[in-house]
């Protein structure tokens, strides 16, 4: 298994600003997701980070309004940018470790609150 | 697209009772069904993985079967005790690793 830690826990910050989320896995692994999950919601997928190359992005996602890098093997950062009420969520990174079939692991996840 | 449904929304017994949670999935091509475990302000927990070429996983008092003909996974808890209350989840792994999520299914286990 693997061990990831998010920074930060949570964040209160204002409207029209930014905040970026650091994703740490203890291990180096192959494949690295963001996830958000809104208030009473399920889990819908940002983006798939990739080592070296721009970030994957699903259907009504971009990468102005979330950035996102991976330098290496085990870290990862999310930037929600130019932040509204409605991205009030929480965010959380997963990794796998040997692509398809295999187990994904979850970090604790980053709640934001945008006032 | 694959779309996830979960039912039900939302499920409330006394302790000890055996209990069946239902999950379908709308797109076959599938490579695997994972359940997780989500508790009240924190990150998932993996439960259980079925392999598409799998019909059921166990470990302890869970136990998950997947149908891909039919496009349904349920996860069965034995015994169900008050610390099993959390939000449970399924989710299809499609290509690319990427995971589409139900929308849950809050368990209360009363003492």
């Amino acid at each position: 298994s693997a061990v990831i830690s998010q920074k930060p826990s949570r964040d209160i910050c204002q409207r029209g600003t930014s905040l970026t989320i650091q994703c740490q896995v203890d291990s180096q692994v192959t494949m690295m997701f963001w996830y958000r999950q809104q208030p009473g919601q399920s889990l819908t997928l940002i983006a798939t980070a990739n080592q070296g190359s721009e970030a994957t992005y699903e259907s009504g996602f971009v990468i102005d309004k979330f950035p996102i890098s991976r330098p290496n093997l085990t870290f990862s950062t999310l930037t929600v940018s130019n932040l509204s009420p409605e991205d009030s969520s929480i965010y959380l990174c997963s990794v796998g470790t040997r692509g398809q079939r295999d187990t994904q692991y979850f970090g604790p996840g980053t709640r934001l609150t945008v006032l | 697209k694959q779309e996830v449904t979960q039912i039900p929304a939302a499920l409330s017994v006394p302790e000890g009772e055996n209990l069946v949670l239902n999950c379908s999935f709308t797109d076959s091509a599938i490579y695997n069904l994972q359940w997780f475990r989500q508790d009240p302000g924190k990150g998932l927990t993996s439960l259980l993985l079925i392999q598409s070429s799998q019909r059921e996983q166990t470990s302890g008092r869970l136990n998950a079967s997947l149908d891909k003909s039919s496009g349904r996974s349920t996860l069965y808890i034995a015994a169900s005790q008050p610390g099993d209350s959390a939000t449970y989840l399924c989710a299809g792994e499609t290509s690319g690793s990427r995971l589409t999520f139900g929308e849950g299914t809050q368990l209360t286990v009363n003492p």
